[in-house]
């Protein structure tokens, strides 16, 4: 079974803090995507990447950036954390054109 | 830019239901449709993938169906369970990317 992993199911930060998510998935998948999810506006795409040290941004990366040293972890950064950055963040994983897995989902309350 | 609409928002039906929920989008040149589920405070969980040569797929009491022509999908449940109660979305890919309906929100009633 494909397993995609978050860091954290929950997270509390302070405006102006730098925070880390990461994300891990086990199935040597190439590709790995990074969500934010809120209501009224449905799953809105950060960032992706589609190789190790490769990104590219998706509808709405303002305020955010992405590393990807190694194949299988995906991190998304807030450089600065706003509390308009409060929202569920999902990680995905997929291969090629195929099923994107989900990770359990980051709940990131920004104060 | 492709869109994704889903309709109905949300729906409660009583347990022992069949239902459809119908999901439609804009540029039909798609190689792929995505049915997922959504438990509350929870990821996302794959249910169905359908490719463009398709036209249904089945999974237990879940079918799919695809009509890339008029830009529709609809998920049948069949014989509704209380377990069942979870927000279904569908997505449908522009390369590598997905892009997602809002869901429908599915209640099942004991």
């Amino acid at each position: 079974d494909v397993k995609v992993t978050q860091s954290s199911r929950y997270l509390v930060k302070r405006t102006g803090e730098k925070v880390f998510l990461e994300c891990v998935q086990d199935m040597d998948h190439e590709n790995m995507f990074w969500y934010r999810q809120d209501p009224g506006l449905g799953l809105r795409l950060i960032y992706f990447s589609y190789d190790v040290k490769m990104k590219e941004k998706g509808d709405i990366p303002e305020g955010y950036s992405v590393s990807r040293e190694k194949k299988e972890r995906f991190s998304l950064i807030l450089e600065s954390a706003s509390t308009n950055q409060t929202s569920m963040y999902l990680c995905a994983s997929s291969s090629g054109w195929g099923t994107q897995y989900f990770g359990p989902g980051t709940r990131l309350l920004v104060l | 830019k492709q869109e994704v609409t889903q309709i109905p928002a949300a729906l409660s039906v009583p347990e022992g239901e069949n239902l459809v929920l119908n999901c439609s989008f804009t540029d039909s040149a798609i190689y792929n449709l995505q049915w997922f589920r959504q438990d509350p405070g929870k990821g996302l969980t794959s249910l169905l993938l359908i490719q463009s040569s398709q036209r249904e797929q089945t999974s237990g009491r879940l079918n799919a169906s695809l009509d890339k022509s008029s830009g529709r999908s609809t998920l049948y449940i069949a014989a509704s369970q209380p377990g069942d109660s979870a927000t279904y979305l569908c997505a449908v890919p522009s390369g590598s990317r997905l892009t997602f309906g809002e869901g429908t929100q599915l209640t099942v009633n004991p």
